[in-house]
């Protein structure tokens, strides 16, 4: 399968700081990559798509401003956290797929964030 | 797919008998299914898929069936190894032609020696 990258693993911050996460397709173009989050023995939840070269859209409730997205690249996405606070502190995981309803997505080995 | 609780559903099978993982799905209208396996610490990883168009899919070990009158999906693993210890998740694509997966609770599976 395809292989995605994200960086960095795990992270550890102040309240009031901003965090940004990488997310790499490594082997293929993507021009879609997909956000999700998840908290502890839960399921994972779509935050946003990322597209590159235009905006990205995001899920209801998810706050745009808070949860910066970045796909400058077909091979590179950005989630940036601002002011992260420590109800932010989850599992970031980013997915990759060449495009399409039908197409498989891969997923990242994910973010552990933690805001104190 | 609903996303709420503490705990989530556990199944334990002794090593080397077959297992069967369930899953509801919400949306009659998804078109793409996936199984996933999450253990520990990781990102999801694929097992094997489906389409609505196909009621039965094998892969190595794993089979995935497809009942769309009741939206219903399941995994079968068949011989079951220590390695396949972890977290189950079923994933459908989005709604409204969203490309995003909408996941369900999620099983965890227990494989005991």
């Amino acid at each position: 399968g395809a292989v995605v990258s994200q960086h960095p693993s795990w992270v550890i911050c102040k309240s009031g700081t901003s965090v940004k996460i990488e997310c790499r397709s490594l082997d293929f173009q993507a021009t879609t990559m997909f956000w999700y989050r998840q908290f502890p023995k839960q399921s994972l939840m779509l935050m946003a798509t990322s597209n590159e070269g235009s905006k990205a859209t995001y899920e209801q409730g998810v706050e745009k401003d808070k949860f910066l997205i970045n796909h400058a690249s077909l091979t590179l996405s950005t989630l940036t956290v601002t002011s992260a606070h420590p109800e932010d502190s989850s599992f970031y995981i980013c997915s990759a797929g060449g495009g399409g309803r039908m197409e498989t997505q891969y997923f990242g080995p994910g973010t552990r964030l933690l805001v104190l | 797919g609903e996303n709420v609780g503490l705990h989530l559903p556990t199944l334990s099978v002794q090593e080397g008998d077959n297992s069967i993982i369930n899953c509801a799905y919400s949306n009659s209208a998804s078109d793409y299914f996936i199984w996933y396996k999450q253990e520990s610490g990781k990102g999801p990883q694929f097992i094997i898929d489906i389409r609505s168009n196909m009621d039965k899919r094998q892969g190595q070990r794993v089979t995935v069936l497809l009942n769309k009158t009741v939206k219903h999906l399941s995994l079968q693993i068949a011989a079951t190894q220590p390695g396949d210890s972890a977290v189950y998740f079923c994933a459908e694509n989005g709604p409204g032609g969203a490309d995003g997966l909408t996941f369900g609770k999620g099983t965890h599976l227990i494989i005991q020696p």
